[in-house]
């Protein structure tokens, strides 16, 4: 069964740090392409940060670039988002995504089960 | 970056009812077009891909349709487990931006 769960959520006060991972299985995970998505509470969703395959790509979502840090270790089917200097209103549920290709096209799919990160003093 | 704008923000419906959404984006995306589907508390669901298909397993009275920058999603008959809140997302380029979600309600 193809399946990403993600682990790390938690309370942390402003200023502070906290690491997400996000564990892969039922797929070759060094094939894919990778995404945080992050959704605030009672809000819509918000893509965060990618990863090319190779991790040799990456982007950012300007309210967390030079916060966040997204990386991956395909030896252990994982990724991860390291963020730093957090701030009240990245109070969200995160999301690690796979992008799947078919035929040119392309989507989000599978989602993991998410993991809340709280940052409140 | 494209900027992806759902309409309504929310609907309310019977069950039986046939209801559509739409999306348009910023600028032309072709058929770069993605449906989510997302209950409380869970991850969002794909339910159609590439504008206008369906994805395995998800019913038949789902279709997508549209090209460019105007989209649209139709469900021909709801039913009880089909209130939830659906997202529309562009796949044409980096950030693949979600438009900001309708929240389909009971009537």
């Amino acid at each position: 069964e193809v399946q990403l769960v993600e682990s790390g959520g938690g309370l942390v006060q402003p200023g502070g740090s906290l690491r997400l991972s996000c564990a892969a299985s039922g797929f070759t995970f060094s094939s894919y392409e990778m995404n945080w998505v992050r959704q605030a509470p009672g809000k819509g969703l918000e893509w965060v940060s990618y990863i090319s395959s190779s991790g040799s790509t990456i982007y950012y979502a300007d309210s967390v670039k030079g916060r966040f840090t997204i990386s991956r270790d395909n030896a252990k089917n994982s990724l991860y988002l390291q963020m730093n200097s957090l701030r009240a209103e990245d109070t969200a549920v995160y999301y690690c995504a796979r992008i799947t290709w078919y035929s040119g096209e392309n989507w989000f799919d599978p989602w993991g089960q998410g993991t809340l990160v709280t940052v409140s003093s | 970056d494209i900027q992806m704008t759902q309409s309504p923000s929310s609907l309310s419906a019977s069950v039986g009812d046939r209801v559509t959404i739409t999306c348009r984006a910023s600028q032309s995306i072709s058929s770069y077009l993605n449906w989510y589907q997302q209950k409380p508390g869970k991850a969002p669901k794909l339910l159609i891909y590439a504008a206008s298909s369906l994805q395995s397993g998800v019913p038949s009275r789902f279709s997508g349709s549209g090209s460019g920058t105007d989209f649209t999603l139709t469900i021909s008959s709801l039913q009880p487990e089909d209130f939830a809140t659906y997202y529309c997302q562009q796949s044409y380029s980096t950030p693949r931006s979600f438009g900001q979600g309708t929240r389909l309600e009971i009537k």
